[in-house]
């Protein structure tokens, strides 16, 4: 079945670099994407979300890209802070598609290095 | 709190017994979803209700498995019979309509099947 997948299960970063965060996804119809991060013994904290009718959207901190053509969303964190350390974990959803539930990629553990 | 709210935080339980988790949503959330999250990996969508519509059951692994809800707030999912693969998180999320809407997640109930 399609469903939503990370290119990188870890990543490191030093302290204070940019985090970018990839995810593929392989439903043509998905026309909404989200990102969540999740401690270890925590449930998933949204972070941003994006439609199909936008390519970026920013928040604090934090700005998500989808490119439609590949089929690619990222996550971009700006100045990583130790408290950045998590699993982030990319969804989507086709809500013409009549499913309502998100489907999730497997995610990426985000490592801050001192 | 404000959050979702999940009990119990932790079950052990035999093989072949039932039980029952249950899922308070943020107040005012019309939609409620159902998630299971084996180790290490994204989570998997089970069930979604949302006002008093029938729900989307289409995640639901076996007939075990159901899940209800009463007065179109609080939720019990139960898994009858348990088995060791029913070992995982389960989570429960609510948004303030149905989706493509945030959703909101609770720290999960841990359930261990010996």
């Amino acid at each position: 079945g399609e469903s939503v997948g990370l290119h990188l299960p870890t990543l490191s970063v030093q302290e204070g670099d940019n985090s970018i965060i990839n995810c593929a996804y392989s439903n043509s119809a998905s026309d909404y994407f989200i990102w969540y991060k999740q401690e270890s013994g925590k449930g998933p904290q949204f972070i941003i979300d994006i439609r199909s009718n936008m390519d970026k959207r920013q928040g604090q901190r934090v700005t998500v890209l989808l490119n439609k053509t590949v089929k690619h969303l990222s996550l971009q964190i700006a100045a990583t802070q130790p408290g950045d350390s998590a699993v982030y974990f990319c969804a989507e959803n086709d809500s013409g598609g009549g499913a309502d539930g998100l489907t999730f990629g497997k995610g990426t553990h985000l490592i801050i290095q001192p | 709190g404000a959050g979702v709210s999940q009990s119990p935080s932790n079950k052990v339980t035999e093989k072949g017994k039932d039980v029952e988790l249950r899922c308070d949503p943020i107040s005012g959330h019309t939609a409620l979803y159902w998630y299971r999250q084996r180790l290490g990996q994204g989570l998997e969508f089970l069930i979604y209700f949302q006002g008093n519509s029938a729900p989307d059951k289409s995640g639901l692994p076996s007939d075990r498995f159901s899940a209800e809800r009463t007065g179109g707030s609080v939720s019990t999912l139960t898994i009858q019979r348990t088995q060791q693969e029913d070992s995982a998180v389960y989570l429960c999320a609510s948004s303030l309509l149905r989706a493509p809407q945030p959703q909101h997640f609770g720290d999960g109930t841990r359930l261990s099947i010996l």
